[in-house]
């Protein structure tokens, strides 16, 4: 079993529509990721959290550290959020390390 | 901006070749990454440095070695390619974490190709 489980593996959703997607791990962090990889394999940091929520624009990324739970929400979704969204943990005592989980590929259509 | 450079997006090799894949940062980061990402895998680390010069091994670094002689530049080499060394090549830079968040800022990917 990964360490970093995400689902769904794939979302398709129409223009505008509010997107969610989780992220459930199984050890101890001191930091959560979430990524995004367009087509052609870039990687960018969207958001680095250890507690609570953070917003940026039309993005929302909460972690419940009990539950070792984080989801990452998209709302009036456009054509544009189409690409790949990673979650990544750094786990406890593992210095700048981060473990991945396999993406969730998201396209929105018109 | 952080800017982190590889040097090739994408490569075609030949089975038996040494291949040098090169990874540039500009802020001065303490940690650099090589990561190489599969389907239905995810990224998965191959090497990271700490420091000039100082170098872990990942989750698989069988087939691979790193050089990182400036602070600036982490190299990873391919000292005899392999057909299942085909794959996306990831860089990535970090500061030290030194007790906060630290931001990861990853490169634009080398898609590998060896024949």
């Amino acid at each position: 079993k990964n360490e970093v489980e995400q689902s769904p593996q794939n979302l398709t959703a129409q223009e505008g529509e509010f997107i969610t997607i989780n992220c459930s791990y199984s050890v101890g962090i001191s930091a959560l990721h979430w990524l995004q990889q367009h087509p052609g394999g870039g990687i960018v940091s969207l958001f680095m959290l250890s507690s609570g929520k953070k917003k940026h624009g039309r993005l929302i990324a909460t972690i419940n550290i009990q539950e070792k739970h984080s989801s990452l929400h998209i709302t009036a979704s456009h054509p544009r959020d189409s690409a790949v969204y990673i979650c990544a943990v750094r786990r406890t005592g593992t210095a700048s390390k981060l473990t991945f989980g396999t993406g969730t590929r998201l396209q929105v259509t018109l | 901006d952080v800017k982190v450079t590889q040097s090739s997006r994408y490569l075609v090799k030949r089975t038996g070749e040494k291949v040098f894949l090169e990874c540039v940062q500009d802020m001065d980061h303490e940690n650099m990454f090589w990561y190489r990402q599969d389907p239905g895998l995810g990224l998965r680390l191959i090497y990271f440095s700490y420091d000039v010069k100082m170098k872990e091994k990942g989750d698989i670094p069988e087939g691979y070695s790193v050089s990182r002689e400036k602070k600036e530049r982490f190299s990873l080499i391919l000292e005899s390619a392999s057909t299942n060394q085909t794959s996306m090549y990831l860089c990535a830079s970090s500061l030290w974490p030194g007790g906060g968040e630290t931001e990861a800022f990853f490169g634009q990917g080398t898609r590998l190709t060896v024949v």
